[in-house]
């Protein structure tokens, strides 16, 4: 398996634009996280999702964020209008819930002008 | 909510130190405790998995311990290496899987 992939690896917007992340998780995982790393907050969990089912959506910031799991190979995150203040690295992980094993993506360096 | 917290915050040391940190979690609704090693511009590497209380985990120097009647879990380095300098992290799964802010470590030769 190729492992968690994300694309792009860079965007560079500018503010007002729609931004879309993309995730393909690991064939067989059953959980789906979003993270964003910023400096003052670490790895701050965004939402999740369980069989494709989002579970916790209590850390999207806003509603300009939403995400979306339309089947187990796919997950998007959507930031619309984007904001300099989204600007971070966000990650998507997968874990495989039978023996506790999380992958993460490269992550998106979102920059947002 | 839950709330992971690690300390130090950051740890200088020696190369042939050895050193600790500290993972501490909600001990309710646990499930599973993990560590990673985390590098500048790379992707957080899985060091350990733990579930049951009293669960030690060992990986060459690295090893860590779980308890989760009290909510904490111990990470220990021995005799430090210059490679092993990396942002360590703990996160706690209850449901949704909650970072700490993790350890920066630093190893000088």
């Amino acid at each position: 398996d190729a492992g968690v992939i994300q694309s792009p690896r860079h965007e560079v917007t500018e503010m007002g634009q729609e931004v879309t992340l993309r995730c393909k998780p690991i064939s067989g995982h059953d959980y789906l996280f979003w993270y964003r790393q910023t400096m003052m907050r670490g790895l701050e969990l965004l939402i999740y999702f369980n069989n494709n089912v989002p579970i916790d959506d209590s850390g999207m910031p806003e509603d300009r964020f939403s995400a979306k799991m339309p089947n187990a190979s796919f997950s998007t995150l959507k930031i619309q209008p984007s904001e300099p203040r989204d600007s971070a690295v966000y990650f998507c992980a997968s874990l495989d819930s039978t023996n506790e094993k999380l992958f993460f993506g490269s992550g998106t360096q979102l920059s947002v002008l | 909510i839950l709330n992971v917290e690690q300390s130090p915050q950051s740890l200088h040391v020696q190369e042939g130190d050895s050193t600790n940190f500290t993972c501490s979690f909600p001990s309710s609704n646990f499930y599973a405790l993990h560590w990673y090693r985390w590098e500048t511009a790379k992707s957080p590497e899985a060091l350990f998995v733990m579930t049951l209380n009293g669960d030690e985990k060992k990986k060459g120097r690295i090893s860590a311990t779980l308890n989760t009647k009290e909510g904490y879990s111990y990470l220990y380095i021995k005799g430090s290496q210059p490679e092993d300098s990396a942002t360590y992290l703990c996160a706690c799964r209850g449901g949704k899987l909650i970072f700490g802010q993790g350890t920066e470590l630093s190893v000088k030769p």
